[in-house]
């Protein structure tokens, strides 16, 4: 079984500064995948970053980074250089080795200020 | 290349009516999942079909939801009949496949909000 943990219901930051996203996870699986959806206000939910566990370098795309501490089993994103497209509902979520369903958390609403 | 569709984007219905949402997958993927969220809540995995086969489908909350896949190309979901309860935002994704052992990404669709009055 997996669980995910978004505590940060809502979150703000100034454009062009930094900001991380929480999220804890548990799981029963031995080989797991961690992800970073974001859901924009037009609602169509796009991958940020994903971060195989056996890895142990954290993923980086562009401006997104992660901070995988496997043995705490946190997930956290760091954004940097805010835009205001960031601005977004971001999922974090787990799934097991092979086709499964993904373990969403229940998001964190990202407000970026100008 | 598309991506994910689904049709309709909104529904409102009144309970004790029947509602058929549909999925277009990324076309060649085999593997094609439903999720919902209830409004607040966490998303959560409805079931999930490889091609035209249903593969887990633990997650459908009874039988009033029934899922097909027919030809393995596009999906629909039907309830019927619709409860208060069931409404909520209901996501569809699909993924590859290809890779045995490997995790694919999973690409989704911008949902149909689902209303039951």
């Amino acid at each position: 079984a997996q669980t995910v943990t978004q505590s940060q219901p809502e979150m703000s930051v100034q454009e062009a500064e930094t900001v991380t996203l929480s999220c804890t996870y548990d799981t029963s699986e031995s080989d797991y995948y961690l992800f970073w959806y974001k859901q924009p206000p037009s609602r169509q939910m796009i991958l940020v970053i994903r971060q195989e566990a056996y890895k142990q370098q954290n993923a980086t795309e562009n401006r997104f980074s992660v901070n995988f501490q496997k043995a705490a089993k946190s997930f956290s994103l760091k954004i940097s250089d805010s835009q205001l497209g960031d601005a977004a509902m971001y999922f974090c979520a787990s799934g097991g080795r092979g086709y499964q369903k993904v373990t969403f958390g229940t998001g964190t609403k990202l407000q970026v200020i100008p | 290349e598309a991506g994910v569709t689904q049709f309709p984007s909104h529904s409102v219905i009144e309970k004790g009516q029947t509602v058929t949402l549909r999925c277009d997958p990324i076309s060649g993927h085999d593997n094609l999942y439903w999720y919902r969220r209830v409004m607040g809540k966490e998303i959560k995995f409805l079931l999930h079909f490889v091609k035209e086969s249903k593969q887990d489908e633990s997650g459908m909350p009874n039988n009033r939801f029934l899922a097909e896949r027919t030809g393995g190309t596009y999906s629909t979901l039907k309830v019927q009949p619709a409860e208060l309860e069931d409404s909520g935002v209901y996501f569809c994704a699909s993924s590859q496949g290809r890779m045995r052992g490997a995790t694919d990404t999973q690409y989704f669709g911008p949902g149909t909000r689902l209303t039951v009055l």
